[in-house]
């Protein structure tokens, strides 16, 4: 299987901060990746799709970023609202395998 | 508006067969491009991806998985079934269906259920 590597596990971050977290494939996945935001206790909500492209709707301080093994979700300006789990997700290989996640709680 | 919702035993003991129903509105299965997956989520962890039906029937399986899997649909269209043989309590976990979809060539999953909790247990 693919294995995507989620970093960090968590972060402490405050609002308005930059955050950055990474993905690293296990294999070359070209740019069939998406990010995926899932609050507690709600399912999860597309952001990225194709490693790059924002979903509808999504604010565009959102940004992904990578190709190949490399993957990058950017939240600039952080805001209260965007306290969740992240997850990447590589659909270029079955099975489809998602990231480990990276939680972003508030310092 | 496109909505889908998951419905299962709640509880069931190991070795039994867990059956689980995604009912879904607002779109066809039958419309080029259109799939419906199983994912599932263990209570404080990720996600894994089970199974899929896609819109010419076709179906798709965690290769880790598959002997023990067995994804369906409806003639209407309207509602996908996973059955997963022999559970045990791995098996406990908050169970999605998520639309998955082609756009411009890229395919993701726009739209989930509010998941099904399962507790497999004696």
């Amino acid at each position: 299987n693919t294995v995507m590597t989620q970093s960090p596990t968590s972060m402490f971050i405050s609002v308005g901060d930059r955050v950055t977290m990474n993905c690293k494939a296990s294999q070359n996945v070209g740019t069939n990746v998406d990010w995926y935001q899932q609050k507690t206790g709600q399912s999860p909500k597309l952001l990225i799709y194709g490693a790059s492209n924002r979903y509808t709707g999504v604010p565009d301080r959102f940004t992904g970023s990578g190709s190949g093994t490399d993957f990058t979700l950017t939240i600039s300006n952080m805001q209260a609202e965007d306290l969740a789990v992240y997850y990447c997700l590589q659909y270029n290989y079955n099975p489809f395998t998602f990231g480990s996640g990276t939680k972003l709680e508030i310092k | 508006q496109v909505t889908l919702k998951e419905s299962g035993p709640g509880m069931l003991q190991p070795s039994k067969t867990l059956s689980l129903t995604c009912s879904f509105s607002g779109f066809s299965l039958s419309t080029s491009g259109m799939v419906v997956s199983w994912i599932r989520q263990p209570s404080g962890k990720s996600l894994e991806w089970l199974a899929a039906i896609d819109w010419d029937g076709d179906k798709y399986y965690n290769p880790s998985l598959k002997s023990r899997l067995t994804v369906s649909k409806d003639t209407s269209n309207t509602q996908v079934f996973l059955k997963i043989t022999s559970v045990d309590i791995a098996d406990t976990a908050t169970y999605y269906c998520a639309r998955r979809r082609v756009y411009y060539g890229y395919w993701y999953f726009d739209f989930w259920g509010p998941g099904t909790m399962v507790t497999v247990s004696s």
